[in-house]
């Protein structure tokens, strides 16, 4: 079975300085991985994802993340936050292996960026 | 925003009563999947419908159904509800054999009382 740990509940950052917000899987074949972003009573915004290739993968609204095989984290990181960053943040995984397109998500990590 | 809408944005319901949520797919995706996510959790899998087919259910009971039509919009229905079905329900539409990530609707928020 797949699974995600996002170790901290919240993350406080002042604007300005760089974020990180960590992720941890755990899949039995090649994972895929992703974020998500959710503003409140909001669905699901995608922000990027690792399929292959380069372990460093930019994506939406200057948010990167890296992967790393050997820790299987794929930890999420701005060089410079915004207020506007502030948000709820998932961490899911697919099973390459799976016959379905099923999402397995952490449980979230709230984000507060302080001016 | 996504092309995936979703309907009712709101519902409260009685417990014992059977719901219906409904979900349009982003053009061009065959596949839809819907989540629930109780509140301060995240998003839990129920099962995933292509080509009008359940091909994929994660562990909910067999009162959670649903119908996936030729035009690959979708329905959840879930019958005698509980108080616990109390969520904000999520529907996402992927595109099957490919590596592109889903895109969720903004939800349906189902309050059981």
């Amino acid at each position: 079975a797949q699974s995600v740990a996002q170790p901290e509940d919240q993350v406080n950052v002042a604007e300005g300085n760089p974020l990180t917000v960590k992720c941890t899987y755990s899949v039995s074949g090649n994972p895929y991985l992703f974020w998500y972003v959710q503003y409140p009573n909001r669905g699901l915004q995608f922000l990027l994802k690792y399929i292959t290739g380069d372990n460093l993968v930019k994506g939406s609204y200057g948010f990167e993340a890296e992967f790393n095989k050997s820790q299987t984290s794929f930890h999420l990181k701005k060089p410079s936050a915004l207020v506007s960053d502030s948000a709820l943040y998932f961490c899911a995984v697919r099973d390459f292996g799976a016959g379905s397109y099923q999402l397995t998500f952490g449980k979230g990590t709230k984000l507060s960026v302080i001016p | 925003e996504t092309g995936v809408t979703q309907s009712p944005t709101h519902l409260i319901k009685t417990r014992g009563q059977q719901v219906t949520l409904r979900c349009s797919s982003q053009s061009g995706h065959n596949t839809v999947s819907w989540y629930q996510q109780a509140l301060g959790q995240g998003p839990q899998f129920i099962f995933q419908y292509y080509r009008e087919e359940e091909n994929g259910r994660g562990n909910f009971p067999p009162r959670f159904s649903g119908l996936q039509f030729p035009n690959y919009s979708s329905e959840l229905n879930v019958n005698a509800l509980e108080l616990d079905d109390s969520a904000l329900y999520l529907c996402a539409s992927s595109l099957e054999g490919t590596n592109t990530e889903a895109f969720f609707g903004q939800g349906t928020r189902l309050t059981v009382v």
